[in-house]
């Protein structure tokens, strides 16, 4: 069974400044680690991943991730905010058994404040 | 490309009523799902399919049927209506590997759903 925890269901920050949202993992297997965003009134759409190899992963409008595995974490950073960086922030996990979907944490909404 | 296609974006349905929510891909992706959306929740899955002709039940399945009957589509039945099931409801598809969980999902843009 897989689950994932994100601590904080609202974050707010300066424009600016660091952005880290926080995200715990379960998995009895080698886990797939995704972290997804959802602007108002639309879908989801992938920010990064990781999979296997280098554990600090890039992904686009300047944020990354670092999976560690003592910690069962992949916390999600961004080193300065911008206004448009406002959204929902889904942290998510996989594996390839079972039925290989995402298993998703609760979102965490960012809030930037000019 | 269109990617994932949902409609209808908004719905009001009354209680006990019938409606299917369609879901189309153009990627030939041979993986797709469908989720809810709550407050507070998450997404959660309700049922999925690794290609056409086969499905299988996620974590939230009762009240919802789905069927798989070509690659490219995948709609999501309501029976018979409850306000339980007000959500918002995305669909997904991604390609698959040998293995499969790796891959990117691509989702829909959502579909609103009230039942009163």
């Amino acid at each position: 069974a897989q689950s994932v925890t994100q601590l904080g269901s609202h974050v707010s920050v300066s424009e600016g400044a660091l952005v880290l949202l926080r995200c715990n993992y379960s998995s009895s297997v080698p886990p797939y680690l995704f972290w997804y965003v959802q602007y108002p009134n639309q879908g989801l759409q992938l920010l990064l991943k990781y999979t296997t190899g280098a554990t600090l992963v890039k992904g686009i409008n300047g944020f990354e991730a670092e999976f560690k595995k003592s910690e069962t974490s992949f916390h999600l950073t961004k080193p300065s905010a911008h206004m448009s960086d406002a959204a929902e922030y889904f942290c998510a996990v996989s594996s390839d058994t079972g039925r290989r979907a995402l298993t998703f944490g609760s979102g965490t909404r960012l809030q930037v404040q000019p | 490309n269109a990617g994932v296609t949902q409609t209808p974006k908004f719905q009001v349905l009354k209680t006990g009523q019938s409606m299917t929510l369609q879901c189309a891909q153009d990627m030939n992706h041979e993986y797709m799902s469908w989720y809810r959306q709550d407050p507070g929740m998450g997404l959660r899955l309700i049922h999925y399919s690794v290609g056409a002709g086969i499905t299988d039940q996620g974590e939230v399945p009762n009240g919802y049927n789905v069927s798989r009957s070509t690659t490219e589509d995948f709609p999501l039945r309501l029976l018979s209506a409850a306000p339980s099931q007000t959500s918002v409801y995305f669909c997904a598809s991604s390609q698959t590997t040998g293995t499969g969980g790796n891959q990117r999902a691509f989702f829909g843009q959502g579909t609103r759903l009230t039942v009163v």
